[in-house]
């Protein structure tokens, strides 16, 4: 079965430093893995997605992820992070009935 | 211009009650879905509809019906509300089903809160 796993609940970065926000994937077949972020009383916003191709997939504002076959692996980054970038992080793996199989997010928080 | 909308975005009733959501997508799309999303903001699929007919039906009560009058149209009904249908709902849509590398782009939600 698709299933991600999100091993924090929370990270907490400073404004301007980097941040990383970890996901690690199980799939039979080709993983299509997705991040999506969600704002407070918000709905979810697609943030970037890896297909095939280049391991380093960028997407909006400023994220990008890399994907790790080896290490199964598919962790959201952003060089310097800012406030307005607190949120809930869903990773998420495309299922084998084309569904969205989440992670259970991760709350991240950058302080000013 | 919203992509995907979802009326009511709250929505308060007593336990028993039926209740029906609604969601809309201007975009073209094929494939709409509902996802539950409960207090520890853990999302699940429930339901998948492709060109007006039903593709994922998940483990979900039967007390959920959802109903695709057009492409553009997926709405939830649930009849005799329970405490633990308390979550956000959130209504998505797709441009083809059959297509793995499709990106879902979502509603705001409704948070149905059941008294």
């Amino acid at each position: 079965a698709q299933s991600v796993a999100q091993p924090e609940d929370q990270v907490n970065v400073a404004e301007g430093n980097p941040l990383t926000v970890k996901c690690t994937y199980s799939v039979s077949g080709n993983p299509y893995l997705f991040w999506y972020v969600q704002y407070p009383n918000r709905g979810l916003q697609f943030l970037l997605k890896y297909i095939t191709g280049d391991n380093l997939v960028k997407g909006s504002y400023g994220f990008e992820a890399e994907f790790n076959k080896s290490q199964t692996s598919f962790h959201l980054k952003k060089p310097s992070a800012l406030v307005s970038d607190s949120a809930l992080y869903f990773c998420a793996v495309r299922g084998l009935n084309n569904d969205m199989r989440f992670g259970a997010g991760t709350r991240l928080t950058v302080k000013p | 211009d919203t992509a995907v909308s979802q009326t009511p975005k709250y929505l308060v009733t007593q336990m028993g009650n039926d209740k029906s959501i609604k969601c809309e997508q201007n975009l073209g799309h094929d494939t709409m879905y509902w996802y539950k999303q409960d207090s520890k903001k853990f999302l699940k699929i429930m339901f998948s509809y492709n060109n007006k007919e039903l593709i994922i039906n998940e483990t979900v009560p039967n007390r959920f019906s959802p109903k695709s009058p057009d492409k553009a149209h997926l709405n939830l009904h649930i009849n005799s509300l329970e405490l633990g249908d308390s979550a956000v709902y959130f209504c998505a849509s797709s441009q083809d089903w059959g297509s793995t590398q499709e990106t879902q782009y979502f509603g705001p939600g409704t948070r149905l809160l059941v008294l």
